[in-house]
């Protein structure tokens, strides 16, 4: 059974960068097949994907965050992580990590998430 | 993008009940690259139906969902109490990524 974790904090400064880590078990990241993405959900709303990535590093990114998403993989870890520079209030969400069921080309991925974690709230504040 | 649009906001039923939620598509949504998620609060989204009709793994026959081009439902045939929670539609598929819906809160009556 794949299990999904995140972890980082949970307080973030306006300006500065948020970092996050998910840390995968049940499976290896490195075996290939799937892709591994970050989603978003700002108190009681809905939900924003963020961007994914591919073991061999390979990413894509929502167009609205791109400027200020960075997503990479640390395969010796079992782990991925994003980066949200230049935040703003704006940016306090439940952020979560997950597996695409599958593959992903360019902007196009070809299956939904069937593996989530529980979620990790941030929030940006002085 | 493709922009999703849920329908109703929120749905008032009672258990043993029938519901009908709507999800409609600023675009059509091709091969059918639609997904639900049911999300109860303090939880992740869990997947329940892909590819506008398939059951995820472990997902109860009482749920059901239908629909192709811009217009998909999911029903749910027999409302059980533990039915009661958000749903969310989901394209994927598309030249720019993922999009989901607004969401529907089904609420007990």
């Amino acid at each position: 059974q794949v299990q999904l974790q995140e972890s980082g904090p949970g307080l973030v400064k306006p300006s500065q960068t948020l970092s996050l880590t998910c840390t995968v078990s049940g499976g290896s990241i490195s075996s290939g097949g799937y892709y591994w993405s970050w989603i978003r959900q700002h108190p009681g709303k809905g939900l924003e994907w963020i961007g994914y990535i591919y073991y061999s590093g390979s990413t894509y990114y929502n167009p609205s965050l791109k400027s200020r998403v960075t997503i990479s993989v640390d395969t010796s870890k079992n782990q991925f992580s994003l980066k949200l520079s230049s935040v703003t209030a704006a940016d306090t969400a439940v952020y979560y990590c997950a597996r695409v069921a599958g593959y992903c080309s360019g902007g196009s991925c070809y299956s939904p998430f069937d593996y989530w974690g529980q979620g990790t709230l941030v929030t940006v504040s002085s | 993008e493709i922009v999703l649009t849920q329908s109703p906001g929120t749905l008032s039923l009672s258990p043993g009940e029938r519901a009908t939620l709507s999800c409609r598509a600023s675009q059509s949504v091709s091969s059918s690259y639609l997904a639900w998620y049911q999300q109860k609060p303090g939880q992740a989204p869990r997947l329940l139906i892909y590819g506008a009709s398939s059951r995820a793994t472990g997902i109860p026959d009482r749920f059901s969902g239908s629909g192709s081009g811009t217009d998909f439902t999911l029903t749910i045939s027999r409302l059980e109490p533990e039915d009661f929670a958000v749903y969310y539609c989901q394209q994927y598929g598309s030249s720019t990524g993922y999009t989901f819906g607004q969401g529907t809160k089904l609420e007990i009556k």
